[in-house]
């Protein structure tokens, strides 16, 4: 069964600081992985995924994820954090059915 | 560009009450998801329709049914209302023809049962 993991709940990061949000995951085969974002009382936001190619994806704002399929990880990275990036991030595993982490909430302190 | 569309935003029923949620995809997109967020959760993934038939199953109970019509677009029936129904419930939309696996997600609709 697939699963993701989101290890931490919240994490906190000064503006302008690098910041990387953790996953991991399980899967049988080849996995599918997504990062959507939060706003308060909005929707899922598409950020970035990955498929198959290059194990470091570039998304929408200036976010990245690198896949690394040894530590089964999909770890979400920003080099500068911004305030406006302060959300709730979910990880996500799968396409036709998705499965989502818990979250991991970000603040960014000015 | 055209996004997934969700009716009514906010929803306030009773206890026991029905109420039926909808959703119209990006055109073009023959998916559709319906997930329910609970107050500080992470989405559940409850049922899936894909060519207007029922694609897969989640956590979805008996109380409630959904399909999805001739123009793609889905409904989902919430019969005998509990207070646990209070959620968030999305609607999410792809199509499976270009290989991009990617879910686009509605706003949303908040239901709020008293």
């Amino acid at each position: 069964a697939q699963s993701v993991a989101q290890p931490e709940d919240q994490v906190n990061v000064a503006e302008g600081n690098p910041l990387t949000v953790k996953c991991t995951y399980s899967v049988s085969g080849n996995p599918y992985l997504f990062w959507y974002v939060q706003y308060p009382n909005r929707g899922l936001q598409f950020l970035l995924k990955y498929i198959t190619g290059d194990n470091l994806v570039k998304g929408s704002y200036g976010f990245e994820a690198e896949f690394n399929k040894s530590q089964t990880s999909f770890h979400l990275k920003k080099p500068s954090a911004l305030v406006s990036d302060s959300a709730l991030y979910f990880c996500a595993v799968g396409g036709f059915k998705t499965i989502f982490g818990a979250g991991t909430r970000l603040f960014v302190k000015a | 560009a055209a996004g997934v569309i969700q009716s009514p935003r906010h929803l306030i029923k009773e206890k026991r009450e029905t109420a039926t949620l909808k959703c119209y995809p990006i055109p073009r997109h023959d998916t559709v998801y319906w997930y329910q967020q609970g107050p500080g959760q992470d989405p559940q993934f409850l049922i899936s329709f894909y060519e207007k038939m029922q694609s897969d199953k989640g956590s979805i109970p008996d109380r409630f049914s959904a399909q999805q019509f001739s123009d793609y677009h889905s409904e989902l029936n919430m019969s005998s209302l509990e207070l646990g129904d209070s959620a968030l419930y999305f609607c999410a939309s792809m199509t499976r023809n270009d290989g991009e696996e990617t879910q686009y997600f509605g706003p949303g609709t908040r239901l709020l049962v008293l």
